[in-house]
């Protein structure tokens, strides 16, 4: 299957300050990528679709100016969490769509968001 | 908003029983996946369901796809201890050749030695 990475896969940083996450789809282009967020002991929620060369769309109650998204490539998508404090400590996934693969989602491993 | 309520939410058995998680839903999906989650890990693909009443066996597990595409159910024979792990139900929504994923509320399962 196809191959989606993360980086990081931990960050830990103080409050106010931004962290810009990266999903790399390894072995395919994909034209979408989407971000979803999971709180410990919960299941993950979509916040947002990131369709290469285009503006993302945002899920309902999903701060665009907090949560940038740049999906600059085929191959790279880019979560960038601004200003962040304690409450969004989170697993932040993405995944990649490869329409080779009948509109499959591939999955990263994600990456664990710390704010102190 | 879609809502994909799983049930039970958590479930703890001894290996070598059989169980069944629910999927249920008032919305109907061109699609349903299952996805298991192993802690600090994105979710892996189990399986694909389509058709309304569709049965589909992957090895111990069993999917089943209900008749009006708003319900599913996920049966394992014989649990063992790698079946350990977080079960997420995923609606498919096509929009205009779009597709998004509402994942259910999760059941998480522990297999006892």
């Amino acid at each position: 299957g196809a191959v989606v990475s993360q980086h990081p896969s931990r960050v830990i940083c103080k409050s106010g300050t931004s962290v810009k996450i990266e999903c790399r789809s390894l072995d395919f282009q994909a034209t979408t990528m989407f971000w979803y967020r999971q709180f410990p002991k919960q299941s993950l929620m979509l916040m947002a679709t990131s369709n290469e060369g285009s503006k993302a769309t945002y899920e309902q109650g999903v701060e665009k100016d907090k949560f940038l998204i740049n999906h600059a490539s085929l191959t790279l998508s880019t979560l960038t969490v601004t200003s962040a404090h304690p409450e969004d400590s989170s697993f932040y996934i993405c995944s990649a769509r490869d329409l080779g693969w009948y509109n499959e989602q591939f999955f990263g491993p994600g990456t664990r968001l710390t704010v102190l | 908003t879609q809502l994909l309520e799983q049930s039970p939410q958590f479930l703890s058995i001894q290996e070598g029983e059989n169980l069944t998680v629910y999927c249920n839903s008032s919305s109907v999906f061109s699609s349903l996946q299952w996805y298991r989650q192993e802690p600090g890990e994105g979710p892996v693909l189990l399986v694909t369901v389509v058709t309304g009443g569709e049965v589909k066996k992957l090895k111990r597990l069993t999917f089943q796809f209900g008749d009006a595409r708003k319900d599913s159910s996920l049966h394992i024979t014989a649990a063992q201890p790698g079946d350990t792990g977080l079960y997420l139900c995923a609606g498919v929504i096509s929009n205009f050749g779009n597709e998004k994923l509402t994942f259910g509320t999760g059941t998480r399962l522990t297999i006892i030695p």
